[in-house]
């Protein structure tokens, strides 16, 4: 089985500072990892995912991500915020062998001050 | 390109009626879709998903049931709602099982 862990419920940060949003996983098998975006009122939208390969993966917005296999992290960076980047956002991940079960964290809430 | 509808946006209902919301998906065939639920201030709940028409997985045993009776279109319905069924239901769907997920608008359910 899996699971996800998102550290931090909500992530208060200054306009154009670094933000680090971090996630854990466990898992029995190899995962495909990803991180949506949510904003207010809206469906999820994808920000990037790793399937295999480089560990540091580059999404929209200025993302990215850092897949640590040894520390089974997937922490979720962006080098300056801005306003517009306030909304709640979900690290998930999905095994790739052994059938379905996508699994979602609990989310954090970025909300970017000016 | 690939779209994906749901409606009604917003719905208030009274305790015990019934539900029914509905997700159409365009531009892709036999698409995996999915039903989540998201209470307020709180993560993704998946209730059903489907492999194929009149496939229904249910993750979550409570008074919802799920219908594919079309390729890309995915009911989510109930015979008398409770008002712990309030929240905000999204709509998805994927290429595979385990590959990235498109989601719908939502539809923001309040019961009184």
């Amino acid at each position: 089985a899996q699971s996800v862990t998102q550290l931090d419920s909500q992530v208060p940060v200054f306009e154009e500072a670094p933000v680090e949003l971090r996630c854990n996983y466990s898992s029995s098998v190899s995962v495909y990892l990803f991180w949506y975006v949510q904003y207010p009122n809206q469906g999820l939208q994808l920000l990037l995912k790793y399937l295999s390969g480089s560990t540091l993966v580059k999404g929209i917005n200025g993302f990215e991500a850092e897949f640590n296999k040894s520390q089974t992290s997937f922490h979720l960076r962006k080098p300056s915020v801005h306003i517009s980047d306030t909304a709640e956002y979900f690290c998930a991940v999905s095994p790739f062998t052994g059938g379905f079960k996508t699994i979602f964290g609990a989310g954090t809430r970025l909300f970017v001050k000016a | 390109s690939q779209t994906i509808h749901q409606w009604p946006a917003t719905l208030v209902q009274p305790v015990g009626s019934p539900l029914s919301l509905e997700c159409t998906v365009e531009g892709t065939s036999n698409p995996n879709l999915y039903w989540y639920r998201q209470a307020a201030g709180r993560g993704l709940q998946l209730l059903f998903y489907s492999v194929g028409i009149g496939q229904i997985s249910s993750e979550v045993p409570q008074n919802l049931s799920a219908s594919r009776p079309q390729d890309r279109q995915f009911i989510l319905s109930s015979k008398k709602l409770l008002l712990s069924d309030s929240g905000f239901y999204l709509c998805a769907w994927s290429p595979g099982l385990a590959e990235t997920q498109y989601f719908g608008p939502g539809t923001r359910l309040l019961v009184l």
